[in-house]
């Protein structure tokens, strides 16, 4: 089945640094990928929308400085916080949808990227 | 926009215990989708549902799209089926954004 690679797992950094996290595609092809944050014990809440070869939509509230996102490739997207700060510190989770799935079950989710900032 | 509640927001069950969990949302969805979320953050899409019933094992799902709620049903639990549900819906012309619902945060004990 549909596979996708979320890396790092976790990461501890300073303030002030900011931080790539890499979300890949590994036996499909997606031209939208998802960027979400979650919080201990919230739900998930959708940062962006990541679209191969054109600029991300933000949802309302997401800073589209703080929160760079290139979707160079059909297998790639990145998040790149920054210049972090301890309230940045979450989980992060990609999710990829593969294309030319004309239905909407082609979601697959990466294992989510714990960061903390120190 | 859209809101999706779920209830309960905690559940405890002994091993063996049968569970619903409910999924109510405030506007028409063109599709709905119930995930597994395990103790170390993973995703696991359980059904795709945006109406009718569907069954895969022990679990099952109804969605009544017209009074817009969804529900999971869980038998005969097992430990590993400890986690958080979420329910996540999409609407028509949001691009295939999906919103995810409160949760649910199941522990099965022995």
């Amino acid at each position: 089945g549909a596979v996708v690679s979320q890396h790092p797992s976790w990461v501890i950094c300073k303030s002030g640094t900011s931080v790539k996290i890499e979300c890949r595609s590994l036996d499909f092809q997606a031209t939208t990928m998802f960027w979400y944050r979650q919080f201990p014990k919230q739900s998930l809440m959708l940062m962006a929308t990541s679209n191969e070869g054109s600029k991300a939509t933000y949802e309302q509230g997401v800073e589209k400085d703080k929160f760079l996102i290139n979707h160079a490739s059909l297998t790639l997207s990145t998040l790149t916080v920054t210049s972090a700060h301890p309230e940045d510190s979450s989980f992060y989770i990609c999710s990829a949808r593969e294309s030319g799935t004309g239905g909407h079950y082609g979601y697959t989710f990466g294992s989510g990227t714990r960061l903390t900032i120190v | 926009g859209i809101q999706v509640e779920q209830s309960p927001p905690d559940l405890i069950l002994q091993e063996g215990a049968n569970s619903t969990l409910r999924c109510n949302f405030s506007d028409s969805v063109n599709n709905l989708q119930w995930f597994h979320q395990n103790p170390w953050g993973q995703l696991i899409n359980l059904f795709y549902i945006p109406s009718g019933t569907k069954q895969n094992g022990r679990l099952s799902a109804t969605t009544v799209a017209t009074e817009r709620y969804s529900l999971l049903y869980i038998s005969s639990s097992q430990t590993t089926d400890s986690g958080v549900y979420f329910c996540a819906v999409g609407v028509a012309g949001t691009a295939s954004k999906l919103t995810f619902g409160t949760g649910t945060r199941l522990q099965v004990t022995l």
